[in-house]
């Protein structure tokens, strides 16, 4: 299984500009989440989505945009980069229902840098 | 909302000695899910354990130990015979029962000297 797969590993951008991050899981899973990695801060969580055509704002979700078209893909949008979103990103999913042993997948991470 | 601190953002440790790494949380809730992570420079998000909160029994995976004080708050990780492959950032994560979302602490550095 592939597991969950985030396209592209690094990127860099100029401000302004925009880009999509790709996110794809072939488990099945009905849970999908973007998380933001920042130095000293964990992992903040960005938007979800418990399914398809259904998504919602997390922590910090400002300068954003998600869809879920399908059950596998849960893409993340930036429409205007800006510095303060240098971060890393991580693509995470799992089973909605609570299962003995259910645990969230998480991608590899891409390294954006905008300048 | 839930909080998730780690008061420690470095550690180190002597190659087989024993670490703890401290996390505290904060939440009204009584049904929820307390992890630990492991981070290697790989960026690769690795669950280390998982500790239910209506356990009272700590859990425990093969060197990865906790101490869980529910009424305190506390979810400490306790790492025996410390390993090289060991050094990494760890996180301490948290999550209600009836979602999927986690709230993370800042991270805790551990260093594992040879």
């Amino acid at each position: 299984n592939a597991g969950v797969t985030q396209t592209p590993k690094f990127q860099v951008l100029k401000t302004g500009q925009s880009m999509t991050l790709q996110c794809a899981q072939d488990m099945n899973h009905e849970y999908m989440s973007w998380y933001r990695q920042d130095p000293g801060m964990g992992l903040r969580l960005i938007h979800y989505s418990v399914g398809a055509g259904i998504t919602d704002q997390g922590e910090v979700p400002n300068g954003y945009n998600v869809s879920r078209s399908t059950t596998e893909d849960f893409p993340l949008r930036l429409l205007s980069a800006a510095p303060s979103q240098t971060s890393v990103y991580f693509c995470a999913s799992s089973y909605r229902t609570r299962q003995a042993n259910e645990k969230l997948f998480f991608g590899s991470g891409t390294q954006l840098s905008v300048l | 909302a839930q909080t998730v601190t780690q008061s420690q953002p470095e550690m180190s440790v002597q190659e087989a000695e024993t670490v703890t790494l401290s996390c505290t949380y904060d939440t009204s809730e009584s049904d929820y899910y307390l992890f630990w992570y492991k981070q290697p420079p790989s960026r690769q998000m690795i669950l280390v354990i998982r500790q239910e909160a209506y356990k009272q029994q700590n859990a425990t995976e093969n060197r990865f130990s906790v101490n869980f004080q529910k009424a305190a708050k506390s979810f400490s990780l306790k790492i025996s015979d410390s390993q090289l492959g060991d050094a990494a950032m760890y996180f301490c994560a948290y999550q209600l029962t009836a979602g999927n979302m986690l709230t993370f602490g800042g991270g805790t550095r551990l260093m594992v000297k040879p």
